[in-house]
């Protein structure tokens, strides 16, 4: 069975890094784009970030762009999201989650992780 | 950028009513890339529907969806105890970014 494990969340202070890593099993991961959302209480479900199967393509939502680095590593079944400059805004639980459709990126998310909370304050 | 705007905000029913969710678009969905998640207290949310009306697998069919352009419903036929839930509209055809509804809570009565 597919499942994806978050992990690498934290309390961080604001324009500090960090990053997070998602390991996938239960599938053939480097045939599916990948991707993170994140979840807060006050904004609700929001996309972050894409990568497709290669990891030839990659699209980030305005708000994480030049900040947030999404990546995989297809040799460990891994994904990354490389959080640079955080700021408070960016404090939510972080999903990594996988794409429906093989070879291609849908933006249509048929399995999710558990999450990892990121917190970031002084 | 879509706004998808959902109603109720929270829906009480008893077990065995039929629910109906709407999800309202902004503006057009282009080919109905409309998909629906449900998500309990503590979980992540979980892949219900895609394209306005698919199923996903292993999701039961008192689980249906409908709508096109800018008016999508998720129906449930005779909710089960296991539904009580919040539930998300989500849309994937203008991108990036795929934006989410605000949920939708259906409670127990």
């Amino acid at each position: 069975q597919v499942q994806l494990v978050e992990s690498g969340g934290g309390v961080v202070q604001p324009g500090r890094s960090l990053r997070l890593s998602c390991v996938a099993s239960g599938f053939i991961f480097n045939t599916y784009g990948m991707h993170w959302v994140r979840q807060t209480p006050g904004k609700g479900l929001e996309w972050v970030a894409v990568i497709s199967y290669d990891g030839a393509r990659k699209y980030y939502v305005d708000s994480v762009k030049g900040r947030f680095t999404i990546s995989r590593d297809n040799s460990r079944n891994t994904l990354y999201l490389q959080m640079d400059s955080l700021r408070p805004e960016d404090t939510a639980l972080y999903y990594c989650a996988k794409d429906l459709i093989r070879a291609s990126s849908w933006f249509i998310f048929d399995y999710w992780g558990q999450g990892t909370l990121v917190t970031v304050s002084s | 950028e879509i706004v998808l705007t959902q109603s109720p905000g929270t829906l009480s029913l008893s077990p065995g009513e039929r629910a109906t969710l709407s999800c309202r678009a902004s503006q057009s969905i282009s080919s109905n890339y409309l998909a629906w998640y449900q998500q309990k207290p503590g979980q992540a949310p979980r892949f219900l529907i895609y394209g306005a009306s698919s199923r996903a697998t292993g999701i039961p069919d008192r689980f249906s969806g409908s709508g096109s352009g800018t008016d999508f419903t998720l129906t449930i036929s005779r909710v089960e105890p296991e539904d009580f839930a919040v539930y998300y509209c989500q849309q994937y055809g203008a991108l990036p970014p795929i934006t989410f509804g605000q949920g939708t809570r259906l409670d127990i009565k």
